[in-house]
């Protein structure tokens, strides 16, 4: 069974740029959840999908948006990059909302110069 | 404001100790602890889970203790290896499951042999 699979794995953008990032979960789960993770913030709840639903969303500014396909895949884009999105973007999925278990991706490494 | 505080930092213990990592919380809405463990390059995997109604889970080598009075816990690793070197994060969601968790900072963990 194929894992949660992000692409790309990295990324370097300039500032001002938009960038769009990929996530495929794992064969029937429906649920997808968007991390960011910075040494000095750590792992921060972006936003959930489920259904085509954006359900949770969190402290971020609307330059991050999100979206989820008919297929459960679902991506994530940022605008107008600044140096401070310079982080891992993991992606977790689950089989529905309030699984007990999320399975995370390798992540996106996205350098902002 | 951290809602989940870990420690510490960094933890180094030699191989065939215990390695204790501690998480406070705030949260009293929080109904689901979940440790993550999480390799250079990988994302983070699941490795144990409580809920606040049990005050211990054990798994192999690894133990969550829970104390809900003065909103900690903390996870146990008994006879630490090598290969146990990974970053561990606490983590909390008040949705049950694994729902917009709320991460702590994390816990870098070298065995020595």
């Amino acid at each position: 069974k194929a894992g949660v699979t992000q692409t790309p794995r990295y990324l370097i953008k300039t500032r001002g740029q938009q960038v769009t990032l990929s996530c495929s979960p794992i064969s029937g789960h429906r649920s997808v959840s968007w991390y960011q993770q910075t040494p000095g913030q750590g792992l921060q709840f972006l936003f959930e999908y489920f259904s085509e639903t954006q359900r949770n969303k969190g402290n971020f500014p609307g330059r991050f948006s999100g979206r989820q396909f008919s297929n459960s895949r679902s991506e994530m884009n940022v605008s107008t990059l600044e140096l401070g999105d310079s982080a891992l973007y993991l992606c977790a999925s689950s089989l529905r909302p309030g699984a007990t278990e999320a399975f995370f991706g390798q992540g996106t490494r996205l350098t902002v110069v | 404001q951290q809602q989940v505080k870990q420690s510490p930092q960094s933890l180094i213990v030699q191989k065939g100790g215990i390695s204790i990592i501690n998480c406070a919380y705030e949260n009293t809405a929080f109904d689901y602890f979940p440790w993550y463990q999480q390799f250079p390059g990988k994302g983070p995997a699941l490795l144990i889970a409580i809920r606040p109604d049990v005050s211990e889970k054990k798994e192999g080598r690894f133990t969550i203790s829970f104390n809900k009075s003065a909103k900690q816990f903390s996870l146990h690793i008994m006879d630490s290896q090598p290969g146990d070197s990974a970053t561990y994060f606490c983590a909390a969601s008040n949705r049950g499951g694994s729902e917009k968790l709320v991460f702590g900072k994390g816990t870098k963990l070298t065995v020595n042999p």
